[in-house]
Protein backbone atom coordinates (compact mmCIF):
# COMPACT_ATOMS: atom_id res chain seq x y z
CA UNK A 1 0.00 0.00 0.00
CA UNK A 2 0.72 3.57 0.04
CA UNK A 3 3.80 5.10 2.19
CA UNK A 4 3.97 8.97 3.02
CA UNK A 5 6.99 10.11 4.56
CA UNK A 6 7.73 13.73 5.51
CA UNK A 7 10.16 16.07 6.20
CA UNK A 8 11.16 17.74 8.58
CA UNK A 9 9.33 16.41 11.96
CA UNK A 10 10.22 19.73 13.72
CA UNK A 11 10.96 23.25 11.92
CA UNK A 12 11.41 26.85 13.46
CA UNK A 13 11.75 29.38 11.10
CA UNK A 14 12.25 33.34 12.04
CA UNK A 15 8.72 35.58 11.25
CA UNK A 16 8.95 36.58 7.79
CA UNK A 17 11.06 34.16 6.38
CA UNK A 18 9.60 30.93 4.41
CA UNK A 19 9.26 27.43 5.34
CA UNK A 20 9.46 24.01 3.63
CA UNK A 21 7.92 21.07 4.34
CA UNK A 22 8.91 18.30 1.83
CA UNK A 23 6.44 14.57 1.59
CA UNK A 24 7.81 11.67 -0.35
CA UNK A 25 5.13 9.27 -1.40
CA UNK A 26 5.43 5.43 -2.66
CA UNK A 27 2.56 4.76 -4.76
CA UNK A 28 2.85 6.07 -8.42
CA UNK A 29 -0.92 5.36 -8.71
CA UNK A 30 -1.88 8.27 -6.50
CA UNK A 31 -2.87 11.55 -7.84
CA UNK A 32 -4.01 13.67 -5.06
CA UNK A 33 -2.18 14.93 -2.29
CA UNK A 34 -3.82 17.68 0.21
CA UNK A 35 -2.03 19.37 3.50
CA UNK A 36 -3.82 19.78 6.13
CA UNK A 37 -2.64 22.35 8.95
CA UNK A 38 -3.86 21.22 13.05
CA UNK A 39 -3.62 23.77 15.42
CA UNK A 40 -3.93 22.84 19.28
CA UNK A 41 -6.60 20.99 20.46
CA UNK A 42 -8.14 20.98 17.35
CA UNK A 43 -9.00 18.76 13.95
CA UNK A 44 -6.52 18.89 10.82
CA UNK A 45 -8.00 21.38 8.28
CA UNK A 46 -7.41 21.78 4.84
CA UNK A 47 -5.61 24.05 3.69
CA UNK A 48 -4.15 23.58 -0.11
CA UNK A 49 -4.41 20.56 -2.49
CA UNK A 50 -3.11 19.40 -5.88
CA UNK A 51 -4.13 16.81 -7.89
CA UNK A 52 -1.57 14.79 -10.37
CA UNK A 53 -2.20 16.82 -13.32
CA UNK A 54 -1.20 20.07 -11.72
CA UNK A 55 2.72 20.88 -10.80
CA UNK A 56 2.19 23.81 -8.71
CA UNK A 57 -0.34 25.60 -7.06
CA UNK A 58 -0.80 29.10 -5.14
CA UNK A 59 -3.22 30.31 -2.28
CA UNK A 60 -1.54 33.76 -1.07
CA UNK A 61 1.28 32.92 1.30
CA UNK A 62 1.12 29.33 0.67
CA UNK A 63 2.11 27.13 -2.08
CA UNK A 64 2.35 23.16 -2.82
CA UNK A 65 4.76 22.17 -5.57
CA UNK A 66 4.12 18.30 -7.10
CA UNK A 67 6.92 16.07 -8.71
CA UNK A 68 4.96 12.96 -10.05
CA UNK A 69 8.50 11.35 -12.04
CA UNK A 70 10.34 11.84 -7.75
CA UNK A 71 7.09 10.97 -6.26
CA UNK A 72 7.33 14.14 -3.86
CA UNK A 73 5.70 17.14 -2.90
CA UNK A 74 6.08 19.91 -0.97
CA UNK A 75 4.54 23.07 0.73
CA UNK A 76 6.21 26.39 0.88
CA UNK A 77 4.97 29.29 3.28
CA UNK A 78 6.30 32.52 2.52
CA UNK A 79 6.16 35.85 5.00
CA UNK A 80 5.51 33.38 7.84
CA UNK A 81 3.51 35.06 10.86
CA UNK A 82 3.12 33.45 14.10
CA UNK A 83 -0.50 31.75 13.31
CA UNK A 84 1.45 29.88 11.38
CA UNK A 85 2.59 27.82 13.87
CA UNK A 86 0.85 24.44 13.75
CA UNK A 87 1.51 20.88 13.11
CA UNK A 88 1.33 20.15 9.14
CA UNK A 89 0.53 16.94 7.14
CA UNK A 90 0.71 15.81 3.77
CA UNK A 91 -1.50 13.30 2.45
CA UNK A 92 -1.83 11.24 -0.81
CA UNK A 93 -4.65 8.69 -2.45
CA UNK A 94 -5.43 6.90 -5.38
CA UNK A 95 -8.17 7.88 -8.32
CA UNK A 96 -10.99 6.71 -6.71
CA UNK A 97 -10.24 5.77 -3.51
CA UNK A 98 -11.76 7.96 -0.10
CA UNK A 99 -9.03 7.46 2.35
CA UNK A 100 -5.69 9.25 2.88
CA UNK A 101 -2.45 8.16 3.64
CA UNK A 102 -1.13 10.86 5.84
CA UNK A 103 2.52 11.53 6.60
CA UNK A 104 3.93 11.89 10.08
CA UNK A 105 3.58 15.69 10.37
CA UNK A 106 6.05 18.47 10.95
CA UNK A 107 5.51 20.60 14.13
CA UNK A 108 6.19 24.29 12.23
CA UNK A 109 7.22 26.98 15.23
CA UNK A 110 7.44 30.79 13.79
CA UNK A 111 9.60 32.48 16.24
CA UNK A 112 9.10 36.64 16.25
CA UNK B 1 -24.03 25.56 10.60
CA UNK B 2 -23.51 21.67 9.77
CA UNK B 3 -20.53 20.21 12.02
CA UNK B 4 -19.12 16.98 13.38
CA UNK B 5 -18.81 16.30 16.72
CA UNK B 6 -17.44 13.98 18.98
CA UNK B 7 -17.58 12.44 22.16
CA UNK B 8 -16.65 12.21 25.10
CA UNK B 9 -13.33 14.63 24.80
CA UNK B 10 -11.51 12.76 27.53
CA UNK B 11 -11.56 9.74 28.43
CA UNK B 12 -10.02 7.26 31.26
CA UNK B 13 -10.70 3.69 31.17
CA UNK B 14 -8.80 0.04 32.38
CA UNK B 15 -7.13 -2.34 30.75
CA UNK B 16 -10.23 -4.48 29.50
CA UNK B 17 -12.85 -2.63 29.81
CA UNK B 18 -15.22 -1.65 26.79
CA UNK B 19 -15.53 1.68 25.20
CA UNK B 20 -17.72 3.46 22.66
CA UNK B 21 -16.43 6.68 21.11
CA UNK B 22 -19.21 8.70 19.69
CA UNK B 23 -18.83 10.81 15.99
CA UNK B 24 -22.00 12.40 14.97
CA UNK B 25 -22.06 14.68 11.67
CA UNK B 26 -24.73 17.59 10.45
CA UNK B 27 -23.25 17.84 6.90
CA UNK B 28 -25.45 14.19 6.02
CA UNK B 29 -21.88 13.20 3.97
CA UNK B 30 -21.64 9.55 3.03
CA UNK B 31 -18.30 8.97 3.77
CA UNK B 32 -16.80 9.06 7.55
CA UNK B 33 -13.58 7.60 8.74
CA UNK B 34 -11.62 7.24 12.04
CA UNK B 35 -8.02 8.05 12.34
CA UNK B 36 -5.55 8.07 15.23
CA UNK B 37 -2.89 10.45 16.12
CA UNK B 38 0.51 9.17 17.85
CA UNK B 39 3.46 11.07 18.49
CA UNK B 40 5.66 9.85 14.97
CA UNK B 41 3.17 8.22 13.28
CA UNK B 42 0.62 10.90 12.37
CA UNK B 43 -2.76 10.03 11.31
CA UNK B 44 -3.27 6.34 10.76
CA UNK B 45 -6.80 5.00 9.42
CA UNK B 46 -8.95 2.57 11.70
CA UNK B 47 -12.33 2.05 10.00
CA UNK B 48 -13.97 4.18 7.30
CA UNK B 49 -17.48 3.68 6.58
CA UNK B 50 -19.13 5.19 2.72
CA UNK B 51 -22.87 4.78 3.58
CA UNK B 52 -25.33 3.48 5.93
CA UNK B 53 -24.53 -0.08 6.85
CA UNK B 54 -20.83 -0.01 5.06
CA UNK B 55 -17.84 -0.55 7.20
CA UNK B 56 -14.60 -1.23 5.83
CA UNK B 57 -10.95 -1.97 7.90
CA UNK B 58 -8.15 0.67 8.01
CA UNK B 59 -4.46 -0.04 7.96
CA UNK B 60 -4.92 -0.24 12.38
CA UNK B 61 -7.84 -1.73 13.16
CA UNK B 62 -7.16 -4.48 15.21
CA UNK B 63 -8.63 -4.15 18.86
CA UNK B 64 -11.38 -2.03 17.06
CA UNK B 65 -14.71 -2.16 15.53
CA UNK B 66 -17.40 0.51 14.02
CA UNK B 67 -21.10 0.53 13.18
CA UNK B 68 -23.55 2.82 10.32
CA UNK B 69 -26.60 2.39 11.21
CA UNK B 70 -27.42 5.83 9.95
CA UNK B 71 -26.11 8.63 7.82
CA UNK B 72 -25.00 10.83 10.88
CA UNK B 73 -23.05 8.81 13.07
CA UNK B 74 -19.90 6.29 12.97
CA UNK B 75 -19.10 4.98 16.69
CA UNK B 76 -15.72 3.56 17.33
CA UNK B 77 -15.68 0.48 19.83
CA UNK B 78 -12.66 -0.88 21.83
CA UNK B 79 -13.88 -4.53 22.40
CA UNK B 80 -11.26 -4.63 25.11
CA UNK B 81 -9.35 -1.79 25.84
CA UNK B 82 -5.47 -1.82 25.57
CA UNK B 83 -2.88 0.37 26.71
CA UNK B 84 -1.41 0.43 23.11
CA UNK B 85 -4.70 1.99 22.12
CA UNK B 86 -3.89 5.40 24.26
CA UNK B 87 -4.23 7.78 21.75
CA UNK B 88 -5.85 11.24 20.29
CA UNK B 89 -9.13 9.35 18.10
CA UNK B 90 -10.28 11.74 15.28
CA UNK B 91 -13.31 11.21 13.24
CA UNK B 92 -13.54 12.93 10.02
CA UNK B 93 -16.29 12.94 7.52
CA UNK B 94 -16.45 13.78 3.60
CA UNK B 95 -19.20 14.00 1.00
CA UNK B 96 -17.14 13.93 -2.12
CA UNK B 97 -17.52 10.57 -4.29
CA UNK B 98 -16.02 12.06 -7.52
CA UNK B 99 -12.47 10.96 -8.76
CA UNK B 100 -9.93 11.61 -6.11
CA UNK B 101 -10.82 12.64 -2.77
CA UNK B 102 -12.94 15.45 -1.00
CA UNK B 103 -12.14 17.44 1.75
CA UNK B 104 -12.08 15.63 5.07
CA UNK B 105 -13.70 17.88 7.89
CA UNK B 106 -11.87 16.97 10.96
CA UNK B 107 -13.87 16.59 14.49
CA UNK B 108 -11.80 18.44 17.79
CA UNK B 109 -10.37 15.01 18.82
CA UNK B 110 -10.85 12.26 21.74
CA UNK B 111 -8.07 12.02 23.69
CA UNK B 112 -8.65 8.50 24.92
CA UNK B 113 -6.24 6.94 28.25
CA UNK B 114 -5.99 3.05 28.82
CA UNK B 115 -4.62 2.60 32.33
Amino acid sequence: GENVEQHPSTLSVQEGDSAVIKCTYSDSASNYFPWYKQELGKGPQLIIDIRSNVGEKKDQRIAVTLNKTAKHFSLHITETQPEDSAVYFCAASKRGAQKLVFGQGTRLTINP
Amino acid sequence: DAEITQSPRHKITETGRQVTLACHQTWNHNNMFWYRQDLGHGLRLIHYSYGVQDTNKGEVSDGYSVSRSNTEDLPLTLESAASSQTSVYFCASSGDRAWGTGELFFGEGSRLTVL
